[in-house]
């Protein structure tokens, strides 16, 4: 059974601030990574999806990186800002037998302090 | 597109009633996920469609919980009896094939 992992579980840094969040993954037999945001009683905004063949994905500040054979994904957030802080996850689709489904792992809880 | 639309945005319900979520996922999409989400659990699977078709519920957690899809535009979950356990934020989400996800705002549901 897939396992996902984030760590840390909270993080807070000054305004800009370079960060890296972590999620490893038990199972390397994925079909894609996803990294997403959730605002406090909101639901989830995909944020950067990666490709098993893929190494890395970059929108705007953000830089998503995928080594699949050790389990793990960072996401790499430049130059920090206040509206950066929410709750992040990151969330992997096996590569068979599980069409497009996903497993969560429990997210890092960011906030960017003025 | 306005987007995956989840209704109610919150249900608050006593212990033994009947609960029905509803979805309207993204026109075009040809999936369409149920998840719950709990501070002990995180986000939870529960059921997805693939062209309106139920294609792995395994994590639906017990008979009390179903899901239907009628047609492309429409989802219905449905809990029946409700308990205090299956309190929670149920997300419906869509996709386009394997396409990134769409998630909907979600219904935080309070069973008392």
């Amino acid at each position: 059974k897939q396992e996902v992992t984030q760590i840390p579980a909270a993080l807070s840094v000054p305004e800009g601030e370079n960060l890296v969040l972590n999620c490893s993954f038990t199972d390397s037999a994925i079909y894609n990574l996803q990294w997403f945001r959730q605002d406090p009683g909101k639901g989830l905004t995909s944020l950067l999806l990666i490709q098993s063949s893929q190494r890395e994905q970059t929108s705007g500040r953000l830089n998503a990186s995928l080594d699949k054979s050790s389990g793990r994904s960072t996401l790499y957030i430049a130059a920090s800002q206040p509206g950066d802080s929410a709750t992040y996850l990151c969330a992997v689709s096996p590569l068979t037998g599980g069409g497009n489904k996903l497993t969560f792992g429990t997210g890092t809880q960011l906030k960017v302090e003025l | 597109d306005a987007g995956v639309i989840q209704s109610p945005r919150h249900e608050v319900t006593e212990m033994g009633q009947e609960v029905t979520l509803r979805c309207k996922p993204i026109s075009g999409h040809d999936y369409l996920f149920w998840y719950r989400q709990t501070m002990m659990r995180g986000l939870e699977l529960l059921i997805y469609f693939n062209n309106n078709v139920p294609i792995d519920d395994s994590g639906m957690p017990e008979d009390r919980f179903s899901a239907k899809m009628p047609n492309a535009s429409f989802s219905t979950l449905k809990i029946q009896p409700s308990e205090p356990r299956d309190s929670a934020v149920y997300f419906c989400a869509s996709s386009e094939s394997s396409y990134g996800y769409t998630f909907g705002s979600g219904t935080r549901l309070t069973v008392v």
